[in-house]
């Protein structure tokens, strides 16, 4: 099984709402991710935990807020976003973090997110 | 940085044409993974190629790492509807974070 769920699917919010993306997996991966996608662009990496810890901030700005519960559960909370954020948010799962053949990285469907 | 280049950016074919798209690196890679990206869709993992030369078989789909593991492509046989997507290659230097070609978009007219 292969699989990493998220949600919502699909989100709408106003600039001065705070909301949460969740993503989960249950492949026993230590390192998950998070992505953003823009429309006819390649994910860009925004977030990397390893081992429940952050590992890697692409200088995110604050109003994106990573937290990681538990090995399966990765949260991205927003807050005061502007409409330029508005895309798609994907999360992925690795078997270890940047380790060669065990970082091959599983998508989750994507939170498909619109800021107005 | 380290910057993987990726062609053509949109490929249309005729189904039953042949299809390929090739990556280029800056620098040389430990590994790199392909995508593919239905419309409205994620991406979702295909295959990674991991040592130098390699040749990989997926049915109609074959993979190549250069010699010099700072290229790869990605060659599909007679091409079918189902495979309309964007392919995207990424690329791993030791250590490192993914990083993503551009993305070929590729349509099929039946």
């Amino acid at each position: 099984d292969t699989e990493v769920t998220q949600t919502p699917k699909h989100l709408v919010m106003g600039m001065t709402n705070k909301k949460s993306l969740k993503c989960e997996q249950h492949m026993g991966h230590r390192a998950m991710y998070w992505y953003k996608q823009k429309a006819k662009k390649p994910p860009e990496l925004m977030f990397v935990y390893s081992y429940e810890k952050l590992s890697i901030n692409e200088s995110v700005p604050s109003r994106f807020s990573p937290e990681c519960p538990n090995s399966s559960l990765l949260n991205l909370h927003l807050h005061a976003l502007q409409p330029e954020d508005s895309a798609l948010y994907l999360c992925a799962s690795s078997q270890t973090p940047l380790a060669g053949d065990r970082d091959t990285q599983y998508f989750g469907p994507g939170t498909r997110l619109t800021v107005l | 940085g380290q910057q993987v280049m990726q062609i053509p950016q949109y490929q249309h074919v005729q189904e039953g044409e042949d299809f390929t798209t090739y990556c280029n690196s800056s620098t040389t890679l430990s590994n790199i993974q392909w995508y593919k990206q239905r419309p409205g869709g994620h991406p979702v993992f295909l295959i990674q190629l991991v040592k130098s030369g390699e040749v990989k078989k997926q049915k109609r789909l074959t993979f190549q790492f250069g010699e010099a593991k700072k290229n790869s492509s990605l060659h599909i046989t007679a091409t079918q509807t189902t495979d309309v997507g964007t392919y995207f290659c990424a690329g791993r230097t030791s250590g490192s974070r993914l990083t993503f070609g551009e993305g070929t978009q590729l349509t099929v007219n039946p």
